[in-house]
């Protein structure tokens, strides 16, 4: 299978904890992106970090590739209840050709408890 | 803007029937994509279509098919359902552009198939 492996699978912490979790690929990319779903709903953009780049913020979003390693990870600062959800990578294919098609990591459930 | 829909949102159906679902993208976008995600599988990629076209394909069997319209809209159909295509089928659009973007996703479909 392409699909990319996440772990933890699952994640339990409280709230104003950080959160961290990793994203392992296959092949070559031209990018990685995270998502966030919530409860078997669509899926919501988090963020995306090019091949070139090594680490990018976005408010408490902190995302690492190491593409030497075909990883990456997300890390939550200061997480809160309504960040409860499962959290998803997503590749592309450096030799994928004109295409938006995406591959998926299995995933990550965090869930933040109150 | 309004974001990526998808109708019907649930839809229940038995062994041998065909469905059709829908998928209008945000406007401006060309680019469609369809997933389906499922317990055991996980995300996995069905097909793109950009300007009316099939730009790519995933490992489904030829049960799975989608099309294009002049406006975008997209829909897949699956026909011969089995139990095993019980499933969130999940529709993406991207802005325009050739690759590399975020993917914008609508709320789903939930398929139920007796």
């Amino acid at each position: 299978s392409q699909q990319g492996e996440e772990d933890p699978q699952a994640l339990s912490i409280q709230e104003g904890e950080n959160a961290t979790m990793n994203c392992s690929y296959k092949t070559s990319i031209n990018n990685l992106q995270w998502y966030r779903q919530n409860s078997g709903r669509g899926l919501v953009h988090l963020i995306l970090i090019r091949s070139n780049e090594r680490e990018k913020h976005s408010g408490r979003l902190r995302v690492t590739l190491d593409t030497s390693k075909k990883s990456s990870s997300l890390l939550i600062t200061a997480s809160r209840a309504a960040d409860t959800a499962s959290y998803f990578c997503a590749t592309d294919a450096l030799a994928g050709g004109a295409t938006n098609k995406l591959i998926f990591g299995t995933g990550t459930l965090l869930a933040v408890q109150p | 803007k309004a974001g990526v829909t998808q109708t019907p949102r649930y839809l229940i159906k038995t062994r041998g029937q065909q469905v059709t679902l829908s998928c209008s993208p945000i406007s401006g976008h060309r680019s469609v994509s369809w997933y389906q995600q499922t317990p055991g599988q996980g995300l996995q990629f069905l097909f793109e279509y950009f300007s009316e076209t099939q730009r790519n394909k995933g490992n489904f069997p030829g049960r799975f098919s989608g099309r294009q319209f002049s406006n975008s809209r997209s829909e897949m159909n699956v026909s011969t359902l089995e139990l095993g295509d019980s499933a969130l089928y999940l529709c993406a659009s991207s802005p325009p552009g050739t690759q590399g973007h975020e993917q914008f996703f609508g709320p789903g479909t939930r398929l139920t198939v007796l």
